[in-house]
């Protein structure tokens, strides 16, 4: 069965720092990942997405994801985190014979200190 | 206008009640789906449905059931809430392309507490 792990349930910056947030997947066939973010009392935003090609995708807000295959993972960076930045995020998987039906990691919180 | 629209957006209902949930969609997809959410555990598949005449049961549809009465419109009910059904609800919608490499359009989440 397909699963998902994030593996940092919490995680505290400095705002102006840079981030990485971890995503691992295991999945049967080939991986579509994503990465959405839920800022506080507001649903699912999508920040990026991998489907094929360039393993580097670039998202909104400056977010960046690089897909690995080797080590199955879907880490998500931003090279400066802005306060804004403070949220719920989530990494998600689906593939071409599970519909559109996504598995989602646990999530992480991010803080951003000032 | 969202174009994922839950209602209602909070709720909170006594133990044993019966409960739905609605959402609809603006975008012209044929698929949508129910997940709720807890703390540590993200989202979870409750139930989905890929056109009108289809449903299927998701990863935790036990004490869940849903109504497609249309392409933009999908209900969720709860026959008779218990309070492990508190959480945040969230509807989505998805365009049917024979793949899944399209992505998830999510409403803003019905939070409901069962007391």
């Amino acid at each position: 069965a397909q699963s998902v792990t994030q593996p940092d349930i919490h995680i505290t910056v400095s705002e102006g720092a840079s981030l990485e947030l971890r995503c691992n997947y295991s999945y049967g066939a080939t991986p579509y990942l994503f990465w959405y973010v839920q800022s506080p009392g507001q649903g699912l935003q999508l920040l990026l997405k991998y489907f094929s090609g360039d393993t580097l995708v670039q998202g909104i807000k400056g977010f960046e994801a690089e897909f690995k295959r080797s080590q199955s993972s879907f880490n998500l960076r931003k090279p400066s985190v802005h306060w804004s930045d403070a949220a719920e995020y989530f990494c998600a998987v689906t593939s071409n014979n599970a519909g559109n039906m996504l598995t989602f990691g646990g999530g992480t919180r991010l803080m951003v200190k000032p | 206008d969202a174009d994922v629209t839950q209602t209602p957006r909070n709720r909170i209902t006594k133990t044993g009640k019966r409960i739905m949930l609605e959402c609809s969609q603006t975008k012209g997809h044929d698929r949508m789906y129910w997940y709720r959410q807890d703390p540590g555990l993200g989202l979870r598949l409750i139930y989905y449905s890929f056109d009108v005449k289809d449903i299927n049961k998701g990863e935790i549809s036990d004490g869940y059931s849903v109504s497609r009465q249309a392409q933009a419109k999908f209900s969720l009910s709860l026959e008779s809430a218990i309070p492990n059904q508190t959480a945040l609800y969230f509807c989505a919608t998805s365009a049917d392309r024979g793949s899944g490499n399209t992505e998830a359009f999510f409403g803003q989440g019905t939070r409901l507490t069962v007391v």
